[in-house]
Formats: structure tokens, C-alpha cells, sequence
């Protein structure tokens, strides 16, 4: 079975660039999440899709942050403009659907904003 | 509302000794919970999960945790270190339902002195 894949890897742009991330789940995972995970921290819900309909949104900066699931299935989240607080490693995660699934994580995204 | 306390951010112990990492959790409702590690430069992979039933949950990797509702507590333990147990490691706890979203601790760096 295929992980989930995300990219790009690595990512370095300056403070007000834009900059999107790409996530592919594990095929048949209705849950999606995206997380925040800044160095020497624990990673932090940002976005939570239930197939193409949004569940929790409540943490993401919506006035820079943006995120949507195409049919269901792939998922982008851009930011824009970028600051350089939001340096960080951007995570996806999928499961079947919630409660006791377990939820596979992508690779993640580390991005470095100058 | 839910939330993880790791104790300790940093521990160090000798290769062969017993591995303990501690997790205290907050729950308004039944908890279920995680325990993950992390690579350098990967997702995170999951240890093991409580969700009902048998309080002493084994894992991968020679890794088990137990549940104490009393002491609100989910520490990790292994009896024996290996040096490829070094890693960072992440507790976090869940609601039940398909809409739960994972909350995380701010993590543990284990190392393993020779």
C-alpha cells in the first residue's frame, strides 16, 4: 500500500512570497489533515477535511492560510503572502475515517521563510 | 477540550537500559491515546494506540504503554534501549468520534549513549 506523499521536500522563499503544498492520501482515506509543526514543538492542527467538506478549520490564519481537497481527494494549502513565522515542517496526514483509525503521515514539507 | 503534557523534553539513556517517557493527558470525554515517533527528516509512524479494552498496550518495536485513568496518565516504556530507538517521540490524545481531531504533546527527544 502506497504511503501518503506529499511535496515538494523542501521549500525556501522570502517573507511575502506565496507558496503551496501538495498532499496525495492513501487511496480510500475520507480524513484528511494538514499540521503545523515548528521546530521543537509538536505538530498542530491546521485544516481537517472529512472527503471534500471542511470539519475543522478553527487554527487555520485564514487571512494568509488556504487549503481545499479536490473531489475528495488530493489536497493543496498555500500560503500568501508568507512571514517568517510560519517556518516550519507542514505535515499531512489521512485515515479511513476517525476514532480509533490510524492516521499515516506524509513526509511533510519543510519550508524556510527569509 | 483536550490536552497532552510530555514530561520532559530531553532524555538520555544508556543502550540496554529501560526507556521510560512520560505522558499526562486532559480529557472531558473517554480519551483514546497515541504514541508516535519521529526521524530525523520524517512523518511521524505510530507506536501504538489505546483506544478500549486492555489498559497495557503493546507497540511496535519492543515499545508498550499503559493506561492509568486514575493518574491520567500514558507513559511509554521499553525494557531494553537500542540505539536506534533515538528519535523524537510524541503522545497525544483523541476523542472517539469520526470528527476528533488529535491533539499532540510538544514531544520527547530520546537519546541513547553507547
Amino acid at each position: 500500500e502506497a504511503g501518503v506523499a506529499q511535496s515538494p521536500r523542501y521549500k525556501i522563499i522570502e517573507k511575502r512570497q506565496s507558496v503551496a503544498f501538495w498532499c496525495n492520501p492513501i487511496s480510500g482515506h475520507a480524513t484528511l489533515y494538514w499540521y503545523q509543526q515548528i521546530l521543537g514543538q509538536g505538530p498542530k492542527l491546521l485544516i481537517q477535511f472529512q472527503n471534500n467538506g471542511v470539519v475543522d478549520d478553527s487554527q487555520l490564519p485564514k487571512d494568509r492560510f488556504s487549503a481545499e481537497r479536490l473531489k475528495g481527494v488530493d489536497s493543496t494549502l498555500k500560503i500568501q503572502p508568507a512571514k517568517l513565522e510560519d517556518s516550519a515542517v507542514y505535515l499531512c496526514a489521512t485515515r479511513t475515517s476517525g476514532g480509533t483509525d490510524t492516521q499515516y503521515f506524509g513526509p511533510g514539507t519543510r519550508l524556510t521563510v527569509l | 477540550a483536550q490536552s497532552v503534557t510530555q514530561l520532559g523534553s530531553h532524555v538520555s539513556v544508556s543502550e540496554g537500559a529501560l526507556v521510560l517517557l512520560r505522558c499526562n493527558y486532559s480529557s472531558s470525554v473517554p480519551p483514546y491515546l497515541f504514541w508516535y515517533v519521529q526521524y530525523p527528516n520524517q512523518g511521524l509512524q505510530l507506536l501504538l494506540k489505546y483506544t478500549t479494552g486492555a489498559t497495557l498496550v503493546k507497540g511496535i518495536n519492543g515499545f508498550e504503554a499503559e493506561f492509568k485513568k486514575s493518574e491520567t496518565s500514558f507513559h511509554l516504556t521499553k525494557p531494553s534501549a537500542h540505539m536506534s530507538d533515538a528519535a523524537e517521540y510524541f503522545c497525544a490524545v483523541s476523542g472517539y468520534s469520526s470528527a476528533s481531531k488529535i491533539i499532540f504533546g510538544s514531544g520527547t527527544r530520546l537519546s541513547i549513549r553507547p
